[in-house]
């Protein structure tokens, strides 16, 4: 068990272009969580896989934003056209289902600025 | 929808006991959950409520009051580490096991 891992960990880029995140998710977890965090605020959810199926979506989340979990063990999640307001921490979790508690481990995230 | 509250700040001194405490209105509800934040890391989970009562953990505790809608997360013998931001997440129903995060409380441990 090595853990969630996403890659980058920083990134940085111009207004108006695209960018994508990886997440590596613990291998015998089915479940996957993407969240959005900005300072002084808790984990803000953005969209939930069951395997390979997006199953839930936050109703604030911008059509500029996309996630896919093809084969239901990576995912990536991609933001076209950047705007300054999408510069936060992108956090990426993952659950069994043996878990009823429905605990999730999370990865390090991927810290966005936007200029 | 769902929204939790929680005090934005809490200090106190090594060795001490301190309660983070938080409210929470949901439709529905299935369990509150607890979790740490250092600076710049990742959350992680510490407890999980789902029935009323004292859930115990080493070092750290934490209580629900469905009735209430209220639970609260216990740290006793602080240590200088222990300083971190903590969530409280709501899940609103068995169906989903999506959370709702509160902003978080900031502890600070002095010496």
């Amino acid at each position: 068990d090595t853990g969630v891992s996403q890659d980058p960990r920083h990134k940085i880029t111009k207004r108006g272009q695209n960018v994508t995140f990886r997440c590596d998710p613990i291998s015998e977890h089915n479940r996957l969580y993407w969240y959005r965090q900005t300072l002084g605020q808790g984990p803000e959810f953005l969209t939930y896989f069951q395997n390979e199926a997006q199953l839930e979506k936050s109703r604030l989340l911008s059509d500029r934003f996309s996630a896919e979990r093809p084969k239901g063990s990576f995912s990536t999640l991609e933001i076209q056209r950047t705007e300054q307001g999408d510069s936060a921490m992108y956090l990426c979790a993952s659950s069994g289902s043996g878990s009823g508690r429905g605990e999730q481990y999370f990865g390090p995230g991927t810290r966005l600025t936007v200029t | 929808g769902q929204s939790l509250e929680q005090p934005s700040e809490v200090t106190a001194v090594e060795g001490a006991i301190v309660q983070i405490n938080c409210t929470y209105q949901t439709s529905g509800f299935y369990g509150l959950s607890w979790y740490q934040q250092h600076d710049g890391g990742a959350p992680t989970f510490l407890s999980y409520n789902a029935l009323d009562g004292l859930e115990e953990t080493g070092r750290f505790s934490s209580f629900l009051s469905r009735s209430d809608s209220y639970g609260y997360l216990l740290l006793q013998e602080l240590q200088m580490k222990d300083s971190a931001s903590y969530f409280c997440a709501v899940r609103a129903s068995g169906g989903s096991y999506i959370p709702t995060f509160g902003r978080g409380t900031s502890l600070i441990v002095h010496p």
